[in-house]
This record gives structure tokens, sequence and C-alpha cells, in this order.
């Protein structure tokens, strides 16, 4: 199975700043990777896929990049609803396998 | 409105059998997969199979081989996630879901069910 990795586990920010989440892969995906945002209670909610692709409807404040094995999610200007844990989920080898999380609070 | 909705929370006791099901809407259920995803108390987000409705092609993660059964039945546009007898490790948050593009088994999923809570407990 492909390993993800992401990186902090957690982070608090204040609205307004710039936050990134790093997702690394065990194995190159080119870039068969997305992005969940998991609020509680909630199921996830795809944010990004194909590593920089914006879903339909996801605030134009949140953006992916990179490929192979390092990927990073963005959040341009964070705001008190983006408080939620984010996952990265690979597509490339099957079985499908996701990051542990990275839980956001707002400060 | 594309949507796909799940039976409600059960409590079973070790042993016993369960059954809980995904019903799609709004789109043609044959022609996507449907995804089952565990998500146990405080932790992460596990794929456990994937089934196509229209042939009923389906494939498992390998440590679930064996101990779920993924079934659907196209005529009513739902999916099923079966045990034949329950642990108390089954308790968990269980999510349908459903790629992007119609055929694709890889696809990120796009459309997600509410979410059916199972507790196992003696």
């Amino acid at each position: 199975d492909i390993q993800m990795t992401q990186s902090p586990s957690s982070l608090s920010a204040s609205v307004g700043d710039r936050v990134t989440i790093t997702c690394r892969a065990s194995q190159s995906l080119t870039t068969y990777l997305s992005w969940y945002q998991q609020k509680p209670g909630k199921a996830p909610k795809l944010l990004i896929y194909a590593a920089s692709s914006l879903q339909s409807g996801v605030p134009l404040r949140f953006s992916g990049s990179g490929s192979g094995t390092d990927f990073t999610l963005t959040i341009s200007s964070l705001q008190p609803e983006d408080s939620a844990i984010y996952y990265c989920q690979q597509s490339h080898s099957p079985p499908i396998t996701f990051g542990q999380g990275t839980r956001l609070e707002i400060k | 409105e594309v949507q796909l909705v799940q039976s409600g929370a059960e409590v079973k006791k070790p042993g016993e059998s369960l059954k809980i099901s995904c019903k799609g809407s709004g789109y043609s259920f044959s022609s996507y997969w449907i995804a089952w995803v565990r998500q146990m108390p405080g932790k992460g987000l596990e794929w456990m199979g994937i089934i196509y409705p229209g042939d009923s092609d389906t494939r498992y993660r390998p440590s679930f081989q064996g101990q779920v059964t993924i079934s659907a039945d196209k005529s009513i546009s739902t999916a099923y996630l079966q045990w034949s007898s329950l642990k108390a490790s089954d308790t968990a948050m269980y999510y349908c879901a459903r790629p992007m593009s119609i055929g694709s088994s890889t696809d990120p999923f796009d459309i997600w069910g509410q979410g059916t809570m199972v507790t196992v407990s003696s």
C-alpha cells in the first residue's frame, strides 16, 4: 500500500493567516492526489483533486500544488469556518489510502 | 440533486449480523462505482472496498476481504455493507462515497453519504 504522511498533525492559526499543510507519499503519485475537509459530525468534503484542481463550489482561498511524492494544501487567508480536519488521499494505486489528517484550529 | 442517503445508526452485540445501506438518487446509479470508507472513533479514513452496481464487480482492501461483504441492488439504486459476525472492533462510522467520474473506481469522491454509526457492545 502507498503510505501517506501529513504534516503537521495539528496546527493553530489566526483569521487571515496563510496556512500550509503538507502531504508526502511513499512513492510517486504523479498528480493523483486529492484533499478533503472534514468538520465534526460531518462527512468529508472534496476540496482539491488532481493535486491542484479546485472542486466546484470550494472557495478560491483553497489551493493545491505538487507532483510526484510531495504535495501541499494552502489556505491563503484563513476564515473561522475553516476549522476542521484535512486529509490527503492518493488514487494512483489501489487500495486508495488517506493521510492521517491535520487538525486545524482557529486561535 | 445528486445524493447518497445511508441507513440509520445501529447498536449491536458481538456475534450479531448487520447490513447497512446506501441509496443513491439524482444520477445513473448503475454507472458509477460506490465505495465504503470506515472511520473508527477519533481516527482517520480507511477505504474498505468498492462495487460497480452495473455488474456487481467488487474489489476489497485486503485487510477487509472476508471480514465484510459489499453488494448492490441496481434495481433500487442501493449499495450495502454487511457483516456476518460483528466484533467490538467494528465500532465505527461507515461512509459510502461516489467517485467523480462515470465508470471510474479510482477517482476522488465528490459525493458522500451522511454516514452510519455502528456500535458493537455487549
